[in-house]
């Protein structure tokens, strides 16, 4: 169980586009969902707070007008990248938090993003 | 402010030694403490936690870690190493009534060979 899926595992895109990427949590209900952003060789570095039903909350220093954050359900929450350039190519990793439980956040595959 | 350390960039080891990956963490309250393992290209797997409770924390693939409240450490263990367990660990701290935040260390690399 535990299960959290990312769409798509990997996207190219040209300056000026945007991207979407799709969290899903599989088999149970998250009310926190979380985005983070991964270079090469480095640690994760927390970009927002999803929670389902409000705005999320962003860490400092991540533009929340460039990246836009909706949690529509219990089970899927929304990274869209607006206007990308190519200083926005990275590893986009999502994770999830059950309802009730456990205290683990659950990792999604991760999205590629190249910006062209 | 709250910070998890991983001293080491990289730990190589011997199939069928014992391995060690250390963590560190400077916070303040009672600390959430975890272990992720992550494979190219891929998320993070959760390998085990510690909230409260014994020191010694038993996580999947036969890791082990030990919580040294005097020592502020969280050391990744395993008795024997194998090939397969060739990947890049994180530790992570998250802190009572922080949010949920997960703080990541920056990483280790471990090569497990013949």
């Amino acid at each position: 169980g535990a299960v959290v899926s990312q769409h798509p595992s990997w996207v190219i895109c040209k300056s000026g586009t945007s991207v979407k990427i799709e969290c899903r949590s599989l088999d149970f209900q998250a009310t926190t969902m979380f985005w983070y952003r991964q270079f090469p060789k480095q640690s994760l570095m927390l970009m927002a707070t999803s929670n389902e039903g409000s705005k999320a909350t962003y860490e400092q220093g991540v533009e929340k007008d460039k990246f836009l954050i909706n949690h529509a359900s219990l089970t899927l929450s929304t990274l869209t990248v607006t206007s990308a350039h190519p200083e926005d190519s990275s590893f986009y990793i999502c994770s999830a938090r059950r309802l009730a439980g456990s205290y683990e956040q659950y990792f999604g595959p991760g999205t590629r993003l190249t910006v062209t | 402010a709250q910070s998890v350390a991983q001293p080491e960039d990289q730990v190589n080891v011997a199939e069928g030694n014992p391995l060690t990956v250390k963590c560190t963490y400077s916070v303040s309250g009672n600390p959430y403490l975890f272990w992720y393992v992550q494979y190219p290209n891929r998320g993070l797997q959760f390998l085990l936690k510690y909230i409260t409770g014994d020191n010694l924390v038993k996580g999947s693939y036969g890791f082990e870690a030990e919580f040294n409240k005097s020592q502020t450490s969280f050391h990744l263990k395993k008795p024997s190493a194998l090939v397969s367990d060739s990947a890049l660990y994180f530790c992570a701290g998250e802190i009572t009534g922080g949010g949920n935040k997960l703080t990541f260390g920056t990483g280790t690399q471990l090569k497990v060979e013949l």
